[in-house]
This record gives C-alpha cells, sequence and structure tokens, in this order.
C-alpha cells in the first residue's frame, strides 16, 4: 500500500502564533491531497481538496484565509493554521488519493497531528 | 448531499465474528470505503466497493448491495487489537471526495 507521512506528529503553540503542517506522499506521486479535522469523539471532517499546481478548494465554514494550503509539488502538500486559537486544538490529518492500476481509487491517510493551542 | 449511518458502538468477543452495518443515502454513488482508526491514530485503509457482492481480504470481508443502499464489514476470528473505530465512507457520482460516517467503536472482549 502506499505511505503518506506527516509532520510533526504533535504540536504545542501559543495563542495568537502560526503552525506549519506538512504531508508526503513517500512512494507515488499524488496529484490531490486532503486535509481533515478531527475533534474528539467525532468523525473526519473534510476541510480542503488541494490538488497540485493550483489553489485548494475549501469547504464550507473554513476560512481559506486561516488555513493555508500549498500543494508545491506532486510529493508536499503543506497546512498551515495561522493565528491559532485554543478552539484550533484538533487532530489535523492528511490524505493523499492513489490511482492503483487504474481502477481502485483510495484514499491512504497520513499519521496525523495533533495540535494543541494553549 | 448524501448521509451515511452505522452503530455508534458494538461488543465483541475474542475469536468471534462480527458484522458493522452501514446504511447510505446518496445522490451518486461511486465506490464504498471502510476504514480502521485506532484511538489517537489516523485511518488505516482496509477495504473498497464499487461493485455489488463480497469482497473478501483475510480476516475481514466487506459487502455491498447499491440498490440498497446498504454495506457491512465482516471481521472472523477477532483479536483484541481488532478493538477500533470502523468507519464507513462513501465516494459520490463523479467525486473523489470522502465523507465519513461517524464510525463504530468496536470493543473487543476476552
Amino acid at each position: 500500500g502506499a505511505v503518506v507521512s506527516q509532520h510533526p506528529s504533535r504540536v504545542i503553540c501559543k495563542s495568537g502564533t502560526s503552525v506549519k503542517i506538512e504531508c508526503r506522499s513517500l512512494d507515488f506521486q499524488a496529484t490531490t491531497m486532503f486535509w481533515y479535522r478531527q475533534f474528539p469523539k467525532q468523525s473526519l471532517m473534510l476541510m480542503a481538496t488541494s490538488n497540485e499546481g493550483s489553489k485548494a478548494t475549501y469547504e464550507q465554514g473554513v476560512e481559506k484565509d486561516k488555513f493555508l494550503i500549498n500543494h508545491a509539488s506532486l510529493t508536499l502538500s503543506t497546512l498551515t493554521v495561522t493565528s491559532a486559537h485554543p478552539e484550533d486544538s484538533s487532530f489535523y490529518i492528511c490524505s493523499a488519493r492513489w490511482l492503483e492500476g487504474g481502477f481502485t481509487d483510495t484514499q491512504y491517510f497520513g499519521p496525523g497531528t495533533r495540535l494543541t493551542v494553549l | 448531499g448524501q448521509n451515511i449511518d452505522q452503530p455508534t458502538e458494538m461488543t465483541a468477543t475474542e475469536g468471534a465474528i462480527v458484522q458493522i452495518n452501514c446504511t447510505y443515502q446518496t445522490s451518486g454513488f461511486n465506490g464504498l470505503f471502510w476504514y480502521q482508526q485506532h484511538a489517537g491514530e489516523a485511518p488505516t485503509f482496509l477495504s473498497y466497493n464499487v461493485l455489488d457482492g463480497l469482497e473478501e481480504k483475510g480476516r475481514f470481508s466487506s459487502f455491498l448491495s447499491r440498490s440498497k443502499g446498504y454495506s457491512y464489514l465482516l471481521l472472523k476470528e477477532l483479536q483484541m487489537k481488532d478493538s477500533a473505530s470502523y468507519l464507513c465512507a462513501l465516494t459520490g457520482a463523479g467525486s473523489y471526495q470522502l465523507t465519513f460516517g461517524k464510525g463504530t467503536k468496536l470493543s473487543v472482549i476476552p
């Protein structure tokens, strides 16, 4: 299966600072990556879809100026949480889309980043 | 829009078989996925169904009936490490974006 890495795994920051999270597809090229957020005991909520070389598409209710997404290459997408506040504390997970054999269209997830804003 | 329903919690005994059901309503259908998520970790891909029928992968099998908007995940020979949340997710017609159900928390007891 495809491997997706995410860095950092945990981050604690002060309110008002910015945090960058990296998502990498290690053994395949991902033209599309996704960013999710998961609050405790809730399901994954899609924040945005990131396409290499173009602007990200944000889901309704997600502030694009607060959550900056850059998909600069076929193996790297970054999410920057700007001016973080305690309510942004969550588990952020990226996934990369892999078209296996031209048929199975699957998303593989990174290990997630737990963000705590003090 | 899309709506996905699955039981919130289930408990089963080590060595037994458990079936986790998922029903969905969607205006268009592309594929149905099952993911496993241990507490504090990201989801791990288990299976993908695009056609009706049963897909078997070792101890895990997934079934799909598109006409009934129904899927299930079957886990055989349960092990303690199978205790996790199981997420049903689907992609709509012409889309590769996943919509997740709320997940079923499975507890395997000795």
